[in-house]
């Protein structure tokens, strides 16, 4: 079945980069689906970040835009969220998902990762 | 953006009682593109509903999803004692993925 695994620093200090990957097990990332990243805090709730497409193809939330990247590696089934000059209020657990087929929700989800930016 | 608000914020029933959840958007949602997902403590989201009112593979159908334009339902025929959780409902428009607060199903 499909599974994510996201993994990566759980401390960044501010003004950093959070670089986080995703393992993709039980399906191609090559496949006709988008792969997001999403995130959540107490305050915030549920945050879109971005997207992206086996063919590199990316989509990003206008809030977060000028920090991410967001990209892909076929060979290893992975896909990889970078955010720039992270502060305080990107503290929150960050999960990577399979968007759905059928349109325009997410149907598969990792367990998440939760990344505190303190100094 | 699409803002989504979702009411009540709390919901207190007991087992086997009917709950009903709303969602309202700030301007008209193309239905295909309304979802609702459940939430657990230390557990990801999990799709229940897409398209407004389509159950996921195996969800089961005392969950039901009923809508459109700016008003969507999530409603749950008889709850079980799994049900009790945070839902979520989530919207796509303008290139643009946007979540409600979520309300808050909690046992009476």
């Amino acid at each position: 079945q499909v599974q994510l695994q996201e993994s990566g620093p759980g401390l960044v200090k501010p003004s950093g980069i959070l670089s986080l990957t995703c393992d993709v097990a039980g399906v191609s990332i090559s496949g006709t689906n988008w792969w997001s990243w999403v995130r959540q805090t107490p305050g915030k709730g549920l945050e879109w970040i971005g997207e992206i497409y086996h063919t590199g193809s990316t989509n990003f939330n206008p809030s977060l835009k000028s920090r991410v990247t967001i990209s892909i590696d076929k060979s290893k089934n992975q896909f990889f969220l970078k955010l720039s000059s992270v502060t305080a209020a990107d503290t929150a657990m960050y999960y990577c998902a399979r968007e759905f087929s059928g349109g325009h929700s997410f149907e598969y989800w990792g367990q998440g990762t939760l990344v505190t930016v303190s100094s | 953006e699409i803002v989504l608000t979702q009411s009540p914020g709390t919901l207190s029933l007991s087992p086997g009682e009917r709950a009903t959840l709303s969602c309202r958007a700030s301007q008209i949602v193309a239905g295909k593109y309304l979802a609702w997902y459940q939430q657990k403590p230390g557990q990801a989201p999990r799709l229940l509903i897409y398209g407004a009112s389509n159950r996921t593979t195996g969800i089961p159908d005392r969950f039901s999803g009923s809508g459109s334009a700016t008003d969507f339902a999530l409603t749950i025929s008889r709850l079980e004692p799994e049900d009790f959780a945070v839902y979520y409902c989530q919207q796509y428009g303008d290139s643009l993925f946007t979540f409600g607060p979520g309300t808050k199903v909690d046992i009476k």
